[in-house]
């Protein structure tokens, strides 16, 4: 079993819609959760940052951390066609440490 | 917020020749700079962990000789692939988080190294 799984896509939803994007993990000792997102052709971009369980909201995004369930979302409201892009989700066990990352799911946001 | 700046953003070089790409961190010090490899429509890959002042700590398959990295600032790691080879072909891309901050990393633009 893969330490970070998240679905590799592509997902396409029509502009406006919700979205939904999702993260198991196997570790447990996980504490640290963070959600980037990535253009083709570019760095990824820091866009949630959360510690332990619990929600955090920033704009038209929202984080969920659960961790008794080992699982991870990050929601998009009224989501854009400049949302289109890969989201990668990663987490560490301990602060300073690096981070395990998902594969990412590509995005596209139709108009 | 903060900045992390990689160059070249993109780079082609002749089988057998050395490239190297700068990580710089504009606005803050990074005791510890993140060197990874991603291949098309994957994951990032960690390759090395960059400290400085000291060695940088390699992953498993990852061949020293052949990635260099050298950390000799607060604010800047270099990474030099050494006798490049066309498997080498890759976006390599660096992050860095400020020393004693508690948040995310912030990663480079990342480089596009091509080699024929």
């Amino acid at each position: 079993q893969k330490e970070v799984e998240q679905d590799p896509g592509p997902l396409s939803v029509p502009e406006g819609a919700i979205v939904s994007l999702n993260c198991t993990y196997s570790n447990s000792a996980f504490q640290y959760f963070m959600w980037y997102r990535q253009y083709s052709r570019k760095g990824p971009e820091l866009l949630m940052y959360t510690y332990s369980s619990g929600n955090k909201e920033d704009g038209r995004f929202t984080a969920q951390v659960d961790k008794s369930s080992k699982y991870i979302s990050l929601f998009i409201r009224d989501s854009q066609p400049s949302d289109s892009a890969t989201y990668l989700c990663a987490m560490s066990a301990n602060y300073g440490q690096n981070f395990v990352f998902g594969p990412g799911t590509r995005l596209s946001v139709l108009p | 917020g903060a900045v992390v700046s990689q160059h070249p953003s993109r780079v082609i070089c002749k089988s057998g020749t050395s490239v190297k790409i700068e990580c710089r961190s504009l606005d803050f010090q990074a005791t510890t700079m993140f060197w990874y490899r991603q291949f098309p429509k994957k994951s990032l890959m960690l390759m090395a962990t960059s400290n400085e002042g000291s060695k940088a700590t390699y992953e498993q398959g990852v061949e020293k000789d052949k990635f260099l990295i050298n950390h000799a600032s607060l604010t800047l790691s270099t990474l030099t692939v050494t006798s490049a080879h066309p498997e080498d072909s890759s976006f390599y891309i660096c992050s860095a988080r400020e020393t004693g901050s508690g948040g995310g990393y912030t990663f480079g633009s990342g480089t596009r190294l091509t080699v024929v």
